[in-house]
């Protein structure tokens, strides 16, 4: 079946750094994927999202990348703060009309913020 | 606006019995979901809901069964529990079609001994 994955299970970076967080898909035909901050003890909260349509996106402090060449979308957060340290999941949504969303999650990446 | 509530947030259980996990949602929407997350593994999606009466099978059923009676609710099932069942389970809402934004619980830790 298709498989969302991460390259780097652990990151650690400096407070007021950039991180860049890593994902690879398999799908060629995926065209919708999302990004999720989870801190211990909470469930995931949604963080941006991007279509096949588009190459970058921006939020707040936060811009997804997505190459479809290579099938690889990054999250990068800006000036990163403690209250970034959380796992980071990337998810392709594979729903079709019919059914809503379904979501396959990478394993997630822990993002360490040294102070 | 309490978002989506989970009950309850922890239990053990002893293999062969059975319990329920209640979900309730606030935000009236439609569609809802059932996952469950295990170290390594990311959160998997086991049954889901795109509206009243209405549910669905997911990447991981086997073992669950969930029923949607009521718009802002989506029970979750173990008939008999198994240590294979352990784990963290999530609740989550959205309100749209096509949409990566769910909305999740806190989760319910569920062990089985």
């Amino acid at each position: 079946g298709e498989s969302v994955g991460l390259h780097l299970p652990t990151l650690s970076v400096q407070e007021g750094d950039n991180s860049i967080i890593n994902c690879a898909y398999s799908n060629s035909a995926s065209d919708y994927f999302i990004w999720y901050k989870q801190e211990s003890g909470k469930g995931p909260q949604f963080i941006i999202d991007i279509r096949s349509n588009m190459d970058k996106r921006q939020g707040q402090r936060v811009t997804v990348l997505l190459n479809k060449t290579v099938k690889h979308l990054s999250l990068q957060i800006a000036a990163t703060q403690p209250g970034d340290s959380a796992v980071y999941f990337c998810a392709e949504n594979i729903g079709q009309r019919e059914y809503g969303n379904k979501l396959v999650f990478g394993a997630g990446t822990i993002l360490r913020v040294k102070s | 606006n309490a978002g989506v509530t989970q009950t309850p947030k922890f239990r053990v259980l002893k293999t062969g019995q059975s319990m329920t996990l209640l979900c309730a949602q606030d935000m009236n929407h439609e569609y809802m979901y059932w996952y469950r997350q295990d170290p390594g593994m990311g959160l998997r999606l086991i049954h889901y809901s795109v509206g009243e009466g209405t549910t669905a099978k997911g990447e991981v059923p086997d073992g669950y069964n969930v029923s949607r009676l009521k718009k802002q609710n989506f029970l979750l099932g173990l008939e008999s529990a198994a240590p294979s069942q352990t784990s963290v389970y999530f609740c989550a809402s959205s309100y749209a079609l096509r949409t990566g934004e769910l909305f999740f619980g806190e989760g319910s830790r569920l062990t089985v001994l």
